[in-house]
C-alpha cells in the first residue's frame, strides 16, 4: 500500500528566507504526488502535482516541489517565504493505476509558520 | 455555486444520535469524494461517486455509515449511531479533471 511521511510536525522560517517542507512517499509503482495547503477555516487547496516528466515542478503562489525517485521524496519549496503563507500543508501520494484520480493518501500534515 | 459547499458547518451530536453532513459539489463536476480529518491527522479517504454511482466506499468505517448522491449532484454522508470516535472533520471533494476542490467541512463533534 501507498504512503506518504511528512517528519516535520512544523517549520519556523523567517519572512524572506527560503522554505523547505519535506515528504517522503512509498508506492509500489511509479508514484502520482501532490500537495495540498489549507488555512485556517478553509478548505484544502491544491499547489501542485508530480505525474511525469520533469523533476522539478512549478505550481501555485509561487511553491515548486522537487521529485526525487532515488531518495523517495517530493519536497515543497518556495525561494522567498511570505507571512501569509503560514498555513498547513500536506503531502498526497495516489498510486495508479487501480485507484481514481481524486483517492489520495495524506500525510499528517507540517505547519509552517512565517515570522515577519 | 462558485465552490464545494458544506453543510452544516458545526454539529454537536449526542452518542448514539444519527447525523447527516451535505455536500453540493462545484456545478459539473462529476466526481465526488468524502474525506475524513481527525485532529491533528491528514485527511482519510471514506467513499468515491461517479456521478450518482458510488465506486468506492472501501474508506468507510463502519456499516454505521453510509454515503449517497442520488441524483449525481448534491451528496449526503450519514452517520447512524454516532460514538465519540466519529468526532472529526468531514470533507467533500469534487472533481472534473482530475484536481480535487475541497470544501471547508463539517465539524462533528460527539457528546
Amino acid at each position: 500500500a501507498q504512503s506518504v511521511a511528512q517528519p516535520e510536525d512544523q517549520v519556523n522560517v523567517a519572512e524572506g528566507n527560503p522554505l523547505t517542507v519535506k515528504c517522503t512517499y512509498s508506492v509500489s509503482g511509479n508514484p502520482y504526488l501532490f500537495w495540498y495547503v489549507q488555512y485556517p477555516n478553509r478548505g484544502l487547496q491544491f499547489l501542485l502535482k508530480y505525474i511525469t516528466g520533469d523533476n522539478l515542478v512549478k505550481g501555485s503562489y509561487g511553491f515548486e516541489a522537487e521529485f526525487n525517485k532515488s531518495q523517495t521524496s517530493f519536497h515543497l519549496k518556495k525561494p522567498s517565504a511570505l507571512v501569509s503563507d503560514s498555513a498547513l500543508y500536506f503531502c498526497a501520494v495516489r498510486d495508479p493505476p487501480t485507484d481514481s484520480w481524486g483517492k489520495l493518501q495524506f500525510g499528517a500534515g507540517t505547519q509552517v509558520v512565517v515570522t515577519p | 455555486g462558485a465552490g464545494v459547499s458544506q453543510s452544516p458547518r458545526y454539529k454537536v451530536a449526542k452518542r448514539g444520535q444519527d447525523v447527516a453532513l451535505r455536500c453540493d459539489p462545484i456545478s459539473g463536476h462529476v466526481s465526488l469524494f468524502w474525506y475524513q480529518q481527525a485532529l491533528g491527522q491528514g485527511p482519510e479517504f471514506l467513499t468515491y461517486f461517479q456521478n450518482e454511482a458510488q465506486l468506492d466506499k472501501s474508506g468507510l468505517p463502519s456499516d454505521r455509515f453510509f454515503a449517497e448522491r442520488p441524483e449525481g449532484s448534491v451528496s449526503t454522508l450519514k452517520i447512524q449511531r454516532t460514538q465519540q470516535e466519529d468526532s472529526a472533520v468531514y470533507l467533500c471533494a469534487s472533481s472534473h479533471t482530475g484536481e480535487l476542490f475541497f470544501g471547508e467541512g463539517s465539524r462533528l463533534t460527539v457528546l
